[in-house]
């Protein structure tokens, strides 16, 4: 079965700029989990969502944003983008809650410039 | 607190070693879950193994080995025979009612070298 398919795989945008990142998970898995990974602070939870609501959140501003669809395909949206966002963005899915445990996309490499 | 800690940042063998990877973690649940999980080079996760709290057995997989003793609070991976393939960054992690109910916490990683 396809696995965890995010898009795009590299991007660079300019500071003040948005960007949407786009993750499908796998068939019958209804949670949706995102983290952010940057050589300096490992691997930081976002969000997470399940059924189109967003169950847990993390500790970061509000400038970071998230949905899920009626299909489980779910974005992540960063606005006013900064250098520090600069980081690999990794979507995982999970059958329900994540203790069942993740399978994670390929992610997305944001560089900010 | 909920913490996963990975003391060692690198580790170098040459293939064949045995090498193995520790795990420390701090949890107030009774009931958590832990996890392995491999990041090759090309970046993606890969889910190696889960264990729930009241499930102590030693597990095996091939040259794959994992040591849960909750008396100690760890969760240590040990790779026998290494290969070079066996090169990326292992992850433990923590899933349970006081991460936050919806997440897993990750340790810091431990990248393994496995030189030919």
């Amino acid at each position: 079965k396809a696995g965890v398919t995010q898009t795009p795989r590299y991007l660079i945008k300019t500071r003040g700029q948005q960007v949407t990142l786009s993750c499908s998970p796998i068939s019958g898995h209804r949670s949706v989990s995102w983290y952010q990974q940057t050589p300096g602070q490992g691997l930081q939870f976002l969000f997470e969502y399940f059924s189109e609501t967003q169950r847990n959140k993390g500790n970061f501003p509000g400038r970071f944003s998230g949905r899920q669809f009626s299909n489980s395909r779910s974005e992540m949206n960063v606005s006013t983008l900064e250098l520090g966002d600069s980081a690999l963005y990794l979507c995982a899915s999970s059958l329900d809650r994540p203790h069942y445990g993740y399978t994670f996309g390929s992610g997305t490499r944001l560089t900010v410039v | 607190a909920q913490k996963v800690t990975q003391a060692q940042t690198e580790i170098s063998v040459v293939e064949k070693e045995d090498v193995t990877l520790d795990c420390v973690y701090e949890t107030r649940d009774t009931t958590y879950y832990l996890f392995w999980y491999k990041q090759p080079p090309s970046g993606e996760l890969v889910f190696l193994i889960r264990r729930n709290s009241f499930d102590e057995q030693n597990e095996i997989s091939g040259r794959y080995s994992w040591n849960f003793q909750k008396s100690t609070s760890s969760f240590n991976f040990t790779i026998t025979a290494s290969q070079v393939v066996d090169s990326a960054v292992y992850f433990c992690a923590l899933s349970g009612e006081h991460t936050g109910g919806f997440k897993t916490i990750f340790g810091a990683g431990t990248r393994l070298f496995v030189k030919a």
